[in-house]
């Protein structure tokens, strides 16, 4: 089976780093990007970049250009989204996603809720 | 960066009733990269159309889309409770592929 498992929710203060995870298993880790998308409570979905883990080749969207950091280790089939100063607006629901051959997410994993708060 | 625009913003409507929901792009879609989700509360978005017209797998055949260029339409026919959720397009034929802020559909 196809899926992506996120790491567990976090409660960080401001200022903090983070690293959060998502493990990709099923299929081949290398030849497909992974993707994160943000979810601030009660609002849409945002795209905030993409990685190919096969070469780290990385996308941002320029909202996020800076402000995270997208990577991937294909030894442990594993990408990750990091701060290095985490802000209250940082609160969010975050999903990595992976687009099908046709460019379309169409396997999620169950998302990471970070909190931020002092 | 292509902004994605969805309405209505709020639809409500009964079982067996038929949801057209709309997303127009500020620019081109390049090949028609549109896809739309289905988001229900509590979890994670579920891919129902991509390349505007193309049903993922396990969707029914009462969803369906249309549309090309900068006008997009989500067509729901015979409306179900288990249909009330946030749909969402998305387009990813240019970078950043953005998303549309969201439909809410009610069923009552």
């Amino acid at each position: 089976e196809v899926q992506l498992v996120q790491s567990g929710a976090e409660v960080k203060k401001p200022g903090e780093s983070l690293k959060i995870s998502c493990k990709g298993s099923g299929y081949s880790f290398t030849n497909y990007w992974i993707g994160w998308v943000r979810q601030m409570p009660g609002k849409g979905l945002e795209w905030m970049g993409i990685i190919y883990p096969g070469d780290s080749d990385t996308r941002y969207s320029p909202s996020f250009q800076g402000q995270v950091t997208i990577s991937a280790d294909k030894s442990i089939s594993t990408a990750y989204l990091q701060w290095s100063s985490l802000k209250a607006s940082d609160t969010a629901m975050y999903y990595c996603a992976r687009p099908s051959m046709f460019g379309a997410f169409d396997i999620w994993g169950q998302g990471t809720m970070v909190t931020v708060s002092s | 960066e292509i902004v994605l625009t969805q309405s209505p913003g709020t639809l409500s409507l009964s079982p067996g009733e038929r949801a057209t929901l709309s997303c127009r792009a500020s620019q081109s879609v390049s090949s028609n990269y549109l896809a739309w989700y289905q988001q229900k509360p509590g979890q994670a978005p579920r891919l129902l159309i991509y390349g505007a017209s193309t049903r993922a797998t396990g969707v029914p055949g009462r969803f369906s889309g249309s549309g090309s260029g900068t006008d997009f339409t989500l067509t729901i026919r015979r409306l179900e409770v288990e249909d009330s959720a946030v749909y969402y397009c998305q387009q990813y034929g240019s970078s950043p592929h953005s998303f549309g802020q969201g439909t809410k559909l009610e069923i009552k």
